[in-house]
């Protein structure tokens, strides 16, 4: 069964501070591992990820991927309170042209001003 | 402005009731997830098609949950007979657009009585 975990499962800093949240994943024919950011509603699709070692950026956000070690990080400089939200990893799993979403628990992030 | 539309957005009805949940996927997406969140147990994956064939539903409940794709603008998740423990908020993601990013709905927010 494909697992995803997500550390911390919550965290709480103040505006400025850098922060890096965790995923480490178990998973059968990997393709890809996505990160999300889920406000009150819907989660929103922020990075995809397939190789290991290549940095993706937007903004203040980054995140990378070790297929090796079977983990991704995502970095968030410069914290604001509009970052505050629950930050989601999921892993894309492969059979053929199909594939299939499995989601970590989350992880919480407070930015308190 | 593509999104996944989801209906009803609330719903409360009384143990022992059909529901049926509806999404339109985005135009020319041809994956469609159901998924259930709840705190404790966070995302679940219910069900996922692929051009209209369901490819998984080992998440759901077999005995009271069923999904269906009628056609490519629609899915549905129908729960009958719907319990207490069903309360949860269902969301409906679609992709397979090229990439394995899903993008989802505003989901439907279940209370069963």
């Amino acid at each position: 069964e494909d697992k995803v975990v997500q550390s911390p499962l919550s965290l709480v800093v103040h505006e400025g501070d850098t922060v890096t949240l965790n995923c480490s994943y178990e998973v059968t024919n990997f393709r890809s591992l996505l990160w999300y950011k889920q406000e009150k509603k819907a989660p929103t699709f922020l990075f995809m990820l397939t190789s290991s070692g290549i940095e993706k950026k937007s903004g203040r956000l980054s995140s990378i991927l070790d297929k090796k070690e079977l983990f991704s990080i995502l970095n968030i400089t410069a914290t604001q309170t509009g970052d505050s939200a629950v930050y989601l990893c999921a892993v894309a799993n492969s059979g053929g042209s199909n594939y299939k979403l499995t989601f970590g628990k989350g992880t919480l992030l407070t930015v308190n001003p | 402005d593509a999104r996944v539309t989801q209906t009803p957005r609330h719903k409360v009805t009384e143990m022992g009731q059909e529901v049926t949940m509806r999404c339109q996927p985005i135009l020319g997406h041809n994956t469609v997830f159901w998924y259930r969140q709840t705190m404790m147990q966070g995302l679940e994956l219910l069900a996922y098609f692929r051009n209209r064939a369901p490819l998984d539903d080992s998440g759901m409940p077999k005995d009271r949950f069923s999904a269906e794709m009628p056609d490519a603008t629609l899915a549905t998740l129908k729960i009958q007979p719907s319990e207490p423990r069903d309360s949860a908020v269902y969301f409906c993601a679609s992709g397979g657009g090229g990439g394995t990013e899903a993008f989802f709905g505003q989901g439907t927010r279940l209370t069963v009585v």
